[in-house]
């Protein structure tokens, strides 16, 4: 396993379009977390997934993001109505069952921008 | 003005004991407070806290959340050398989205 996978890395959409993106965690990993990133700020928590189960969402994701883990593998994140503000690294991580206070693996990101 | 205070500022402990690090805050419309474990890279998650009195609980690491006396608790049992980091509180206020940040508590663990 190469680790936790993004797809796209980069993304360039004009507002108000919607917009969706990949992450594939490392295999056997049941948590996965989705994290935005803007410039000059440290990554801040959107939603984690214990498998296919939704634990955790901050207040954006009750706005125009929504994530999804169906079969509790892969997880996609969707933007509509995209926003100038919504333009930052999307950052996806996984970690093992063992606890949440293992490490988290992170993906490359995918940079959006909205224009 | 809004802030979030986060004591002590280092910590150094043996490996075995038990530690609890403090987050107070002034925040006006107060949504909820997160607390992030930073080691050489990007912050990670650990507990998202909206309710009073509540403790969350993963493995060796809980926090509670005091709504009334505007502080939150981190603690960690039975520590190990793994857990030396910097833990970071981050409060979300009911505005745009954008969370207000401690300056962090750096743990050290000793073997």
């Amino acid at each position: 396993d190469t680790g936790v996978s993004q797809d796209p890395r980069h993304k360039i959409t004009k507002r108000g379009q919607n917009v969706t993106f990949r992450c594939d965690p490392i295999s056997e990993h049941n948590r996965l977390y989705w994290y935005r990133q803007t410039l000059g700020q440290g990554p801040e928590f959107l939603t984690y997934f214990q498998n296919e189960a939704q634990l955790e969402k901050s207040r954006l994701l009750s706005d125009r993001f929504s994530a999804e883990r169906p079969k509790g593998s892969f997880s996609t994140l969707e933007i509509q109505r995209t926003e100038q503000g919504d333009s930052a690294m999307y950052l996806c991580a996984s970690s093992s069952p063992r606890g949440i206070e293992d490490e988290q693996y992170f993906g490359p990101g995918t940079r959006l921008t909205v224009t | 003005e809004d802030k979030v205070v986060q004591s002590p500022l280092s910590l150094v402990v043996h490996e075995g004991d038990t530690v609890t690090l403090n987050c107070s805050y002034e925040v006006t419309n107060f949504r909820s407070l997160l607390w992030y474990k930073q080691e050489k890279k990007a912050p990670t998650f650990l507990f998202m806290l909206t309710s009073s009195g509540i403790e969350k609980k993963s493995g060796r690491l809980s926090s509670i959340l005091d709504k009334k006396e505007l502080f939150s608790i981190l603690n960690i049992t039975a520590t190990q050398t793994g857990d030396s980091a910097v833990y970071l509180c981050a409060v979300d206020k009911d505005s745009n989205y954008q969370l207000i940040w401690g300056a962090g508590t750096k743990l050290i663990i000793k073997p």
